[in-house]
């Protein structure tokens, strides 16, 4: 079945750093693939996404492009900052089951000033 | 626009009673909603999935009887917890796509901090 593998973390860099976060993924057919970010204490939120391979998705200096060749969505910012510690999902559409998402383990990233 | 509000945010309770957590699309119409949970450090377990107007599909291993869910309206599902245990104290997290587009986004709500003492 589909599935979702997230490099484990916490990840610690410090800020200004280079960031990627791996993100690979079993399907069928051409899901659609989403980074969300969930912030202490709060719900999650779509950082971007991509609908369709070689698509880009990017919001707040987040990058990730959508490589069907090696099934990946790697996250990626230039210059991170403190501000961007949070647990970050990878996520992609179940097509066979009423709009579900499957979800990868959650990577915690942790910005030291 | 696309929010999702729930309520209350936090809710403390004694063991045995019924907790009722509220989540509402503010700006569109939620056809599916759906309903995780969350252990700290851990990753959201989807619980069940409810669209408007029919009973909600629950996971394996999720007691329907326990967790009562009812979507009886495009803006509204609520999840209550029946005879609540010490077990049942968790991150309740639900979440909405709008009906009208064929996208797979979801929505989600601020989330639900429950404490069963």
């Amino acid at each position: 079945g589909n599935s979702v593998t997230q490099m484990e973390g916490p990840v610690t860099l410090s800020e200004e750093a280079f960031l990627t976060i791996n993100c690979t993924y079993t399907a069928t057919g051409y899901p659609s693939l989403f980074w969300y970010v969930q912030y202490p204490g709060e719900g999650l939120q779509l950082l971007l996404k991509a609908t369709k391979a070689d698509d880009k998705g990017s919001n707040k200096g987040f990058e990730a492009t959508y490589r069907k060749e090696t099934t990946s969505f790697h996250l990626e910012k230039g210059s991170v900052q403190v501000s961007d510690s949070a647990v970050y999902f990878c996520a992609l559409s179940d097509q066979g089951s009423n709009y579900q998402l499957i979800w990868g383990a959650g990577t915690k990233l942790i910005i030291k000033p | 626009g696309a929010v999702v509000s729930q309520h209350p945010s936090r809710v403390i309770c004694k063991s045995g009673t019924s907790v009722k957590i509220e989540c509402r699309s503010l700006d569109f119409q939620a056809t599916t909603m759906f309903w995780y949970r969350q252990f700290p450090k851990q990753s959201l377990m989807l619980m069940a999935t409810s669209n408007e107007g029919s009973k909600a599909t629950y996971e394996q291993g999720v007691e329907k009887d326990k967790f009562l869910i009812n979507h009886a309206s495009l803006t509204l599902s609520t999840l209550t917890v029946t005879s609540a245990h010490p077990e049942d104290s968790s991150f309740y997290i639900c979440s909405a796509r709008d009906g009208t587009t064929y996208s797979y986004e979801q929505y989600f709500g601020p989330g639900t901090r429950l404490t069963v003492t």
